[in-house]
């Protein structure tokens, strides 16, 4: 059982370059959401998702774009990296209900460095 | 305007002794508060919770208070161990059905043998 797996654990971009980071679950949550987290700041919600299908904007969604079509993965894309996105990344699902405790599960991040 | 604070950035604590690790929030619609442990290169990990009908919460060694008047939780530590040395966040939300976390900027404690 493997949880939340993200991918690549470490990246290097130069400025205008894209790429995708990648998140798996194996614990069939309809919930997902991507998170950044930067020195001083804790983590601010980047983008989430309901299920297959249904993505929406968190806090700090700009320069971001998802798409879910599967339970499974729930990947972030950075269509023009910015050096402003140097930051680790982490994915996390979600289970429970709005009348019951949620439990977040979080995968070990991916820091990305955008030079 | 951060919603959810952590003022201390660091705290040392003599292994055995008590650590108190403070947040404060500043929206009075959270309902729910959690508190996650981070070691370096991993993810957070939950560590407790407590609701806002509650003003206490013991796990083990872990407690956690909540003082709604104040807005003001704290997270108790006793006793201390050198394994607990990490970065807390402190996270709150709202009711609803998006029930998002708003974390704080953590605090990285350091428990000294």
């Amino acid at each position: 059982n493997a949880g939340v797996t993200q991918t690549p654990k470490f990246q290097v971009l130069k400025t205008g370059q894209s790429m995708t980071l990648q998140c798996a679950q194996d614990m069939n949550h309809e919930y997902m959401s991507w998170y950044r987290q930067d020195p001083g700041m804790g983590l601010r919600l980047i983008h989430y998702s309901v299920g297959a299908g249904i993505t929406d904007q968190g806090e700090v969604p700009n320069g971001y774009n998802v798409s879910r079509s599967t339970t499974e993965d729930f990947p972030l894309r950075l269509l023009s990296a910015a050096p402003s996105q140097t930051s680790v990344y982490f994915c996390a699902t979600r289970t429970g209900t709005r009348y019951t405790n949620y439990g977040y599960t979080f995968g070990s991040g991916t820091r990305l460095t955008v030079v | 305007d951060q919603q959810v604070k952590q003022n201390s950035p660091s705290l040392s604590v003599q292994e055995g002794r008590i650590s108190i690790l403070n947040c404060d929030y500043t929206n009075s619609m959270f309902d729910y508060f959690l508190w996650y442990k981070k070691y370096p290169a991993e993810g957070p990990t939950f560590l407790i919770s407590i609701s806002s009908i509650k003003d206490k919460n013991e796990d083990g060694r872990f407690t956690v208070f909540l003082n709604k008047s104040a807005k003001h939780l704290s997270l108790h530590i006793v006793p201390s161990q050198p394994g607990d040395s990490a970065v807390y966040f402190c996270a709150a939300s709202t009711s609803g059905s998006a029930r998002q976390l708003t974390f704080g900027s953590g605090t990285q404690l350091t428990v000294l043998p």
